[in-house]
């Protein structure tokens, strides 16, 4: 596609429901993101994926989350038992193979959770 | 404290105005330096990025890094009521296992017609 896709974008679930956030990243990027923005914060690092495996998934906050990439395309990120605070807006990005280190990362929208 | 602090603003500014966003970081590693802007509801979209220290000019915009301080620098020239968003300075180191980049909080900026 154009850009990077994410669905859904609004999300409201009850405290203690499990959830899945959809990303589709622009067409041949091997490289994927994620990222969760809370209010008035900068986006935090979550995980990355390099085609299919986790080359780096120091970000994510506890065993409730956990992401997965099986084709080297499209991403999940899984949510269980969600809490209050995993209320954010979930972004993804992808980039191209990296190009001299600059790792330029193209964002999605965004999908914003609000856990009750 | 945080690998990369900026001011959370908000900053208004007339339109036509010069406007001068900032970062420090603690982190000497760090090589790669970006600017995204992002509008409300909106994922950040890339503005600049330079590689270690100097500066880089786009347009109205002008990004600048000091190494041997841990400053990074956004300057927009005559500033248009469009450039009210957020900006956000992210860096990365060189190589390695990871190809994360860490965020500022982002500079919530608004320029007045």
């Amino acid at each position: 596609g154009a850009g990077v896709s994410q669905t859904p974008s609004n999300k409201v679930t009850e405290k203690g429901k499990y959830v899945e956030l959809r990303c589709d990243p622009i067409s041949g990027h091997t490289a994927l993101y994620w990222y969760r923005q809370s209010l008035g914060q900068g986006p935090e690092f979550l995980i990355y994926f390099q085609g299919t495996g986790a080359a780096d998934d120091s970000g994510l906050p506890n065993d409730r989350f956990f992401a997965v990439r099986p084709e080297g395309s499209v991403s999940t990120l899984k949510i269980q038992r969600t809490e209050r605070g995993d209320s954010a807006v979930y972004l993804c990005a992808s980039s191209p193979q990296t190009v001299s280190g600059a790792n330029v990362l193209t964002f999605g929208a965004g999908s914003r959770l609000t856990v009750l | 404290q945080k690998e990369v602090e900026q001011d959370p603003g908000p900053l208004s500014v007339p339109e036509g105005a010069i406007v001068s966003l900032n970062c420090t970081y603690s982190n000497s590693a760090f090589q790669y330096f970006m600017w995204y802007r992002q509008y409300s509801r909106k994922g950040p979209e890339l503005l600049m990025y330079t590689y270690s220290s100097g500066n880089k000019e786009d347009g109205r915009f002008t990004a600048q890094v000091d190494k041997s301080s841990k400053y990074i620098s956004l300057f927009i020239r005559d500033s248009q009521p469009s450039d009210s968003a957020t900006y956000l300075c992210a860096m990365k180191g060189y190589g390695g296992a990871t190809n994360k980049l860490i965020f500022g909080t982002g500079t919530l900026l608004a320029v007045q017609p």
